[in-house]
């Protein structure tokens, strides 16, 4: 039993680059979560998917999109990437009870750590 | 906007010792409260959760409880060890269809041996 499993681990990227981060879950939960962690600024959510075919924005989805691919595969890719874009990348999945806030107890991939010079 | 608040930043404690690590939120009209913790360059994991309807859970040596009146929860740790040494998160989901989850920034845990 994996849990969350995310790829690639560490990413350096030159601005403009555009890339993908990928995560799969194998706990067969509705709901997924992508968040970026900065010093200084916790954990924000980036884009959050209810079930398959579902996702909505959160707090700071500007510069992002997402596809959920199917019940187990949630994609993060970044078109034209920033500086500002540098950070730790997270995922997430949980049992749902329907609305963003109302997650269930959440499991957390290892993070993708993104650089972009 | 919930805001979530972890006070203090950092607390360095003698081993053995017990302590409690805050949290506390703005708007209590809150659906649960998860509190996590996050070993260096890895990822967080779950440590308990807290519905809105609850006052407290246990888990081995940890204790949170959840004061929504007050806006508070507190994680409670008994006879602390070098190993639980990590940085301690919350995090509060909202009810409403607007609501997002909201993490607070941590508390940094040293235990000293």
């Amino acid at each position: 039993n994996a849990g969350v499993t995310q790829t690639p681990k560490f990413q350096v990227l030159k601005t403009g680059q555009s890339m993908t981060l990928q995560c799969a879950q194998d706990m067969n939960h509705n709901s997924m979560y992508w968040y970026r962690q900065d010093p200084g600024m916790g954990l924000r959510l980036i884009y959050y998917s209810a079930s398959e075919g579902t996702t909505d924005k959160g707090e700071v989805p500007n510069g992002y999109n997402v596809s959920r691919l199917n019940k187990r595969e949630f994609s993060l890719r970044l078109e034209s990437a920033a500086p500002s874009q540098t950070s730790v990348y997270f995922c997430a999945s949980a049992t749902s009870g329907g609305l963003v806030g109302r997650f269930h107890t959440q499991y957390f991939g290892p993070g993708t750590r993104l650089t972009v010079l | 906007k919930q805001e979530v608040t972890q006070i203090p930043a950092a607390l360095s404690v003698p081993e053995g010792e017990n302590l409690v690590l805050n949290c506390s939120f703005t708007d209590s009209a809150i659906y649960n409260l998860q509190w996590f913790r996050q070993d260096p360059g890895k990822g967080l994991t779950s440590l308990l959760l807290i519905q809105s309807s609850q006052r407290e859970q246990t888990s081995g040596r940890l204790n949170a409880s959840l004061d929504k009146s007050s806006g508070r929860s507190t994680l409670y740790i008994a006879a602390s060890q070098p190993g639980d040494s990590a940085t301690y998160l919350c995090a509060v989901g909202g009810m409403n269809r607007d609501d997002k989850i909201i993490f607070g920034k941590g508390t940094r845990l040293h235990i000293l041996p």
